[in-house]
Parts: structure tokens; C-alpha cells; sequence
């Protein structure tokens, strides 16, 4: 079975464009979390969406948003780029269950704002 | 605010040894919690999840503790390998909020030959 895909896997932006990432989850997960890391750090949570809802939201500026479609994939888009927005962007997907809610993470999109 | 702390932030052992990684957490209600490995550039492959109400979890040369009430998880791994090199990251879960992870900033282990 296919695990989480993300697209594209790399790109370059200039400060104050807009980028919009993809995420695909494993077949049956219905639930897609966004996490930025930045380089040598851990990641930090930006949104959680389940069955096409915004379920959380980290501590991430409005310029930062998402949506799910009704397949279950999902976009990150970020407007008005700036430098310290160069990270790897993480997709994870879950089936959240009663006793488990493991997270599958995708490869990834490495962002670099010039 | 849960705070994830992992120590040591490097470490390099010869192969064959036994190993060791901590994990601290500031908030002990924690959901489950999660080990994954990351390989550099690489996303996140998920190793052991721990649920709350479990003590610990094994997957080959894997093991997981979690000691809740003191806030700390350990990751053993035995008879390192040199394919075990990558930074080891722990994450915790909080009830009602079941997906979002806090990560601690890695342990960076490298196996030499």
C-alpha cells in the first residue's frame, strides 16, 4: 500500500510569494496534520484536519492556511513568504481509533524562501 | 504548554553496543507516545507508539518505556548497527487533542564501524 505522499519535494520561492503544498494520506485515513521543522529542530504542529474540518491549529501567523478535499488530500498554503518559512513541511495521516491515533508521516517538502 | 526534552542531543557508539535514549515530557497526561527516526532530509518513519495505559513496547531490537508519572520514556536499542545512524525523535499526544505532536529536538546517534 502506498504511505503518505507529498508534492512537489522541493521548491524555491522569493520572499512574498505564495506556495501551496499537497498531501495525499494512506487509503482509509481520514484525518491530516502540517508540520514545519526547521533545520535541527523537532517539529511543530501547524493544523489537524479530520472528515474536511479544522480540528487544531498551532501557534503558526494567518498567513498560513489549509483545507481538506473531500478524497481526504490536503493543502498548505502560505502567503506573503519570508525567509524564516525555509523548512521541511510534513504531511502525517491517521485513522484515529479509541485506543491508538498513530501518525504516518510523508517525505516531506523542502521549502526555500531566497 | 507540554515541553518535550530529549538528551543526549548527539551521541556515537562503536557497533554492537547497547544503547540508550531519553525522552522527558513536562506534562504527564499525555495520550500515547510516539518514537520515529529520521534520516537527513528524510520524513519521519514511526518505530513505536506507546499507548498511556501501556509500560512499554518492543519491535525487534526496539524497546519502549513509559513512565508516566515521572514524565519519561526511554528507546533501547540493541547491538547497534551502522544503519541505525539518524536522528531519534520523541513525540507525545494530550487527550483531546490525539493528533498534534510535540517533538523534542532529536537525539543525533551515529554507529561507527
Amino acid at each position: 500500500d502506498a504511505g503518505v505522499t507529498q508534492s512537489p519535494t522541493h521548491l524555491i520561492k522569493t520572499r512574498g510569494q505564495h506556495v501551496t503544498l499537497r498531501c495525499s494520506p494512506i487509503s482509509g485515513h481520514k484525518s491530516v496534520s502540517w508540520y514545519q521543522q526547521v533545520l535541527g529542530q523537532g517539529p511543530q504542529f501547524i493544523f489537524q484536519y479530520y472528515e474536511k474540518e479544522e480540528r487544531g491549529r498551532g501557534n503558526f501567523p494567518d498567513r498560513f492556511s489549509a483545507r481538506q478535499f473531500p478524497n481526504y488530500s490536503s493543502e498548505l498554503n502560505v502567503n506573503a513568504l519570508l525567509l524564516g518559512d525555509s523548512a521541511l513541511y510534513l504531511c502525517a495521516s491517521s485513522f484515529p481509533r479509541a485506543a491508538d491515533d498513530e501518525q504516518f508521516f510523508g517525505p516531506g517538502t523542502r521549502l526555500t524562501v531566497l | 504548554k507540554q515541553e518535550v526534552t530529549q538528551i543526549p542531543a548527539a551521541l556515537s557508539v562503536p557497533e554492537g553496543e547497547n544503547l540508550v535514549l531519553n525522552c522527558s515530557f513536562t506534562d504527564s497526561a499525555i495520550y500515547n507516545l510516539q518514537w520515529f527516526r529520521q534520516d537527513p532530509g528524510k520524513g519521519l518513519t514511526s518505530l513505536l507508539l506507546i499507548q498511556s495505559s501501556q509500560r512499554e513496547q518492543t519491535s525487534g531490537r526496539l524497546n519502549a518505556s513509559l513512565d508516566k508519572s515521572s514524565g519519561r520514556s526511554t528507546l533501547y536499542i540493541a547491538a547497534s548497527q551502522p544503519g541505525d545512524s539518524a536522528t531519534y525523535l520523541c513525540a507525545v499526544s494530550s487527550y483531546g487533542t490525539a493528533s498534534k505532536l510535540t517533538f523534542g529536538t532529536g537525539t543525533r546517534l551515529q554507529v561507527t564501524l
